[in-house]
């Protein structure tokens, strides 16, 4: 079966950096993706990646290694706002993006 | 990018009832999805809207109790039909825009008593 696995919730502090880990195993791959989705909100694009290596987009930039079925998420200088739940997805040879389950940042001051 | 709206935002229905959930775009989408999300979960796609024929759906979902219409590429509505407790949900409109973009409208948080 498809599978996507990422942790539950995480702690970080204001200021900081955090790293969200994202792995997968998927029918094919199509790129993978990044979405942010704050509580009682509709999830909002960050990032894409589809070839191995880092995306840098301000303060987040995520990475994919295709042959470890791996991604991760690095959010620095952290705010605030950045707390949210982080979704991963994987399109899959069926162009289907898969979910995972998302992880519940909390940022402490 | 693109801009979505969803109709209504929010709703309370009874039991057996059918509610009706539209979504407009603001410019011409070939790719439309509807999503659903039960609370602190993560997304489950329900069907893909395809515009001038029936909508694909996902395992486990049916077009008896979801319709889906698509009559043009900026619209489309989704029907929840003879709704159960099981049915209270947000449900997302989606689009995608390019290889790599997709987008989601705010959700219809629905009810179910």
């Amino acid at each position: 079966g498809q599978n996507i696995d990422q942790p539950t919730e995480m702690t970080a502090t204001e200021g900081a950096i955090v790293q969200i880990n994202c792995t997968y195993q998927t029918s094919g791959f199509n790129g993978l993706f990044w979405y942010q989705q704050h509580a009682g909100e509709a999830p909002t694009f960050l990032s894409y990646n589809v070839l191995d290596g880092l995306e840098e987009k301000g303060r987040f930039s995520s990475f994919l290694s295709r042959s470890k079925g791996y991604s991760y998420l690095l959010l620095k200088e952290l705010q605030m706002k950045d707390s949210a739940s982080y979704l991963c997805a994987v399109r899959d040879s069926n162009y289907q993006l898969i979910w995972g389950a998302g992880t519940k940042l909390i940022i402490k001051p | 990018s693109a801009v979505i709206s969803q109709k209504p935002s929010r709703d309370i229905c009874q039991r057996g009832t059918s509610l009706t959930i539209q979504c407009q775009v603001d410019s011409q989408v070939t790719m439309m999805f509807w999503y659903r999300q039960q609370p602190g979960q993560s997304l489950t796609l329900i069907a893909t809207a395809n515009q001038g024929s029936e909508a694909t759906y996902e395992s486990g979902f049916v077009i008896d109790k979801f319709p889906i219409s698509r009559p043009n590429l900026t619209f489309s509505t989704l029907t929840v039909s003879n709704m159960s407790p099981e049915d209270s949900s947000i449900y997302l409109c989606s689009v995608g825009t390019s290889e790599y973009e997709q987008y989601f409208g705010p959700g219809t948080r629905l009810t179910v008593t």
